[in-house]
């Protein structure tokens, strides 16, 4: 069973440029996640998504960070403009959905964003 | 707000030896705590699940066990390969699909 794609897995922009990264869940997880995590830090939650619907975006600093979750497969993090606080590794995570209280969560191998 | 905090913040043992790596948690109301390796330029790996209910988890070498009233728990290593050299993650579940990470363990066994 192939686990949670990511892609790409290296992005180096200069700052005020547009980024996107893309995740691709495990095949029937219906609950997707955004997390970031800043060097020697644990990551964090940005957004999470039950199917097609963003649940939880409450951390998701909104005047430059955008996502989807189209047909509530594949999503897609957007940041534009992107900062130089940015450069961070972007991780994508997925569960089944059936509890949410119990449900364990799939990591894929992350992004990791340098903004120069 | 739940916080996860993690000690040491780093280790550096022979290979072969016993180790415990310690996770505490403010907030003692979770529903449970996933323990997590993290190798260099990677995602995260799920070692060890324990829901609120149970005390212990084992796999393996790994075990893990869960205090939920002290907010404590510790993730026991036996006989450590260098192949074991990662950095560990603790995260509780407090809130509706919400993990809350520790800054995790940074783990050197050498030959």
């Amino acid at each position: 069973e192939a686990g949670v794609v990511q892609s790409p897995r290296y992005k180096i922009i200069e700052k005020k440029q547009p980024v996107a990264f893309w995740c691709n869940p495990i095949s029937g997880h219906n609950t997707l996640y955004w997390y970031l995590q800043n060097l020697g830090q644990g990551p964090e939650l940005l957004i999470r998504y039950e199917n097609e619907e963003a649940v939880d975006d409450s951390q998701l600093p909104k005047d430059r960070f955008s996502a989807e979750r189209l047909k509530g497969v594949d999503s897609t993090l957007k940041i534009q403009p992107a900062e130089l606080g940015d450069s961070a590794v972007y991780l994508c995570a997925s569960s089944l959905g059936r509890d949410g209280r119990l449900d364990e969560q799939y990591f894929g191998p992350g992004t990791r964003l340098t903004v120069t | 707000k739940q916080e996860v905090t993690q000690i040491p913040a780093a280790l550096s043992v022979p290979e072969g030896e016993n180790l415990v790596l310690n996770c505490s948690f403010t907030d003692s109301a979770i529903y449970n705590l996933q323990w997590f390796r993290q190798d260099p330029g990677k995602g995260l790996t799920s070692l060890l699940l324990i829901q609120s209910s149970q005390r212990e988890q084992t796999s393996g070498r790994l075990n893990a066990s869960l205090d939920k009233s002290s907010g404590r728990s510790t993730l026991y290593i036996a006989a450590s390969q260098p192949g074991d050299s990662a950095t560990y993650l603790c995260a509780v579940r407090a809130g509706y699909s919400t993990l809350t990470f520790g800054k995790g363990t940074m783990l050197l066994v050498s030959p």
